[in-house]
Order: C-alpha cells, then sequence, then structure tokens
C-alpha cells in the first residue's frame, strides 16, 4: 500500500525557519506534492518536486530525494500566518491522478 | 476567474438519512476529485471522474456514490447516513494534462451527523 509519515506537530517563532520532514511509501512514484491548509480553510498547492534536489518558491522551499523516499518542507522567515497544517502527498497508483495525504503537520508560530 | 465552489457550506443529517453534497469545478477543469476529511487527519480519496467517467475510487463503503455532468460539475452521494461520516467533504479540481500535482480545493462542505 501507499503511506506517508509526517510529525504530527512543530512549533516556531517568527523569523525563524522550520523544517517539515515526510517519508512515503508507494508503489509508484510521480513525485511529491506539499499542501497548506488554514483552519477551517481548503487546502492549497504550495510546492511539487518530481526530481531530486530543492525547489524554491519565495520563503518556501522543498527537497526529494527518491533514493531515500524522503522529502521535506522548508520555511523560512516564518510569520504569524504561517500558523496552519501541512501535508505532503504522493499520486493514487489506483485512482487515476487522485491524491494520497499524510496525516499533516501543525505548524503553530509564536511572535 | 471563480475558484471551486461547493455548497452547502454547512449540512446537518441523522443517521440513516441521505445526503447529496455538489461541486463545480474551476472553468476549463474536466477532472474533480472528492476527498473525506475527518478532525486531524489528512484529506482522504473518495472519488475521481474526468470526462463523466469514474477514474478512480478510494476505500469507501457503496453507501457513497457520486457523478459528473457534461458541464463537469459534480455530485457525491452518500445513503444511510453513520456518525462517522461527519467530516468535511472536500472537492477538488484540475486541469487535463496538468498531471496530479496541483489540484484546487473547494472550502468544503461540512457535514455532521446526529
Amino acid at each position: 500500500g501507499q503511506s506517508l509519515e509526517q510529525p504530527s506537530e512543530v512549533t516556531a517563532v517568527e523569523g525563524a525557519i522550520v523544517q517539515i520532514n515526510c517519508t512515503y511509501q508507494t508503489s509508484g512514484f510521480y513525485g511529491l506534492s506539499w499542501y497548506q491548509q488554514h483552519d477551517g480553510g481548503a487546502p492549497t498547492f504550495l510546492s511539487y518536486n518530481a526530481l531530486d534536489g530543492l525547489e524554491e518558491t519565495g520563503r518556501f522551499s522543498s527537497f526529494l530525494s527518491r533514493s531515500d523516499s524522503y522529502g521535506y518542507l522548508l520555511l523560512q522567515e516564518l510569520q504569524m500566518k504561517d500558523s496552519a497544517s501541512y501535508f505532503c502527498a504522493v499520486r493514487d497508483d489506483q485512482a487515476g491522478t487522485a491524491l494520497i495525504f499524510g496525516k499533516g503537520t501543525t505548524l503553530s508560530v509564536s511572535s | 476567474d471563480a475558484g471551486v465552489t461547493q455548497s452547502p457550506t454547512h449540512l446537518i443529517k441523522t443517521r440513516g438519512q441521505q445526503v447529496t453534497l455538489r461541486c463545480s469545478p474551476i472553468s476549463g477543469h474536466k477532472s474533480v476529485s472528492w476527498y473525506q476529511q475527518v478532525l486531524g487527519q489528512g484529506p482522504q480519496f473518495i472519488f475521481q471522474y474526468y470526462e463523466k467517467e469514474e477514474r478512480g475510487r478510494g476505500n469507501f463503503p457503496d453507501r457513497f456514490s457520486a457523478r459528473q455532468f457534461p458541464n463537469y460539475s459534480s455530485e457525491l452521494n452518500v445513503n444511510a447516513l453513520l456518525l462517522g461520516d461527519s467530516a468535511l467533504y472536500l472537492c477538488a479540481s484540475s486541469l487535463p494534462g496538468q498531471g496530479t500535482y496541483e489540484q484546487y480545493f473547494g472550502p468544503g462542505t461540512r457535514l455532521t451527523v446526529t
């Protein structure tokens, strides 16, 4: 089957850097995605890695190592508005292009 | 441009009843997926439709069904509701050929079963 593991909670202060790790098991790999979800809101796409290495988008970066079945999301210059849940996701091999999500990491940013 | 829309926003039903949730994808998006999100968990895949055909189904009982209309909107039906069906139901759409990495989610329908 397919599964993803990520820490349940992470805390940090404004201006800091935080890394959210994700390890995955999947029979066929098509890339690792990251989504952000604020309380009561819709998940929104943050980044996608299909190949090994680092992808940078503003304050957020995402890394992938396919040989280690591992990736991480790096958030820099943290702001209070970054407090949210972050999910890693892979494609569901049995279901077209649908996604399998991890359980999510709740990030709390304090001042 | 309008994003993915879902209706209703909130819904309260009693055990044994049936419910229909609706979703309109972003204009031009032909693929619609449904997810169930229980509090404290990640979204769990229920169905995917593309060009009005079912392309995938998650591990959900037959009480769950869905369909996609010619205008690419979609409905999710749940029969014989159980307390455990209480969750946020999310609809997501994506562009054809975009692959799976970017799905656009609607605000969800919060279903409470009492």
